[in-house]
């Protein structure tokens, strides 16, 4: 089962909006990584957020964590149709020795129309 | 720049052929992960590496799917035989050197797939 799941599964807004994505997990994490994939091509790591961190900031876009509600949001400010693409959560954990697990969610789907 | 690179890019089989994919990690990088992505799983880890030396293979199914590193710049996961089920986008991710305790929280880096079709 998935550790992370998006919400929503699509977004789609005018460029200029802001356009936020949630994730919700489900065990206890390391780090949370917001990952951007646009089609047909790999993925591109865009934010860590460890969980001792609260908000965090990268440009346009902004990430919040709460662990208490073992949830994530991801906020991207003035959106533009560049940033149309797929968007991940991941999260990690590590028990020690050779014990760790990257999951990722399956993803928001943003498309900004011009 | 420097950039994680997958060959090949496209691959169309018959169900029963052996499937092998390749990796060539960012210089440097001495982490390297393989993903698949399908529609209905997304993104899964099958396997990851440190150091040239296999630390976790447990999302692979074993019967079929081998991964390996002969060498820092190379690694390969090879689908022997393969079945319509495997039919995925594979990725391979490289890490950067990173410190003993913390490596896992370094950013990987995503070559762009090889797109796999068993037919």
């Amino acid at each position: 089962s998935q550790q992370g799941e998006e919400d929503p599964q699509a977004l789609s807004i005018q460029e200029g909006e802001n356009a936020t994505m949630n994730c919700s997990y489900k065990t206890s994490i390391n780090n949370l990584q917001w990952y951007r994939q646009n089609s047909g091509r790999g993925l591109v790591h865009l934010i860590l957020i460890r969980s001792n961190e609260r908000e965090k900031h990268s440009g346009r876009l902004r990430v919040t964590l709460d662990t208490s509600k073992k949830s994530s949001s991801l906020l991207i400010t003035a959106s533009r149709a560049a940033d149309t693409a797929s968007y991940f959560c991941a999260t990690d954990s590590y028990s020690g020795g050779s014990n760790y697990k990257l999951t990722f969610g399956k993803g928001t789907l943003l498309t900004v129309n011009p | 720049d420097a950039r994680v690179t997958q060959t090949p890019r496209h691959k169309v089989t018959e169900m029963g052929q052996e499937v092998t994919m390749r990796c060539q990690p960012i210089l440097g990088h001495n982490t390297v992960f393989w993903y698949r992505q399908t529609m209905m799983q997304g993104l899964e880890l099958l396997a990851y590496f440190r150091n040239r030396a296999p630390l976790d293979d447990s999302g692979m199914p074993k019967d079929r799917f081998s991964a390996e590193m002969p060498d820092a710049t190379l690694a390969t996961l090879k689908i022997q035989p393969s079945e319509p089920r495997d039919s995925a986008v594979y990725f391979c991710a490289s890490g950067p050197r990173g410190s003993g305790v913390i490596w896992y929280q370094e950013t990987q880096y995503f070559g762009p797939g090889t797109r796999l079709l068993v037919l």
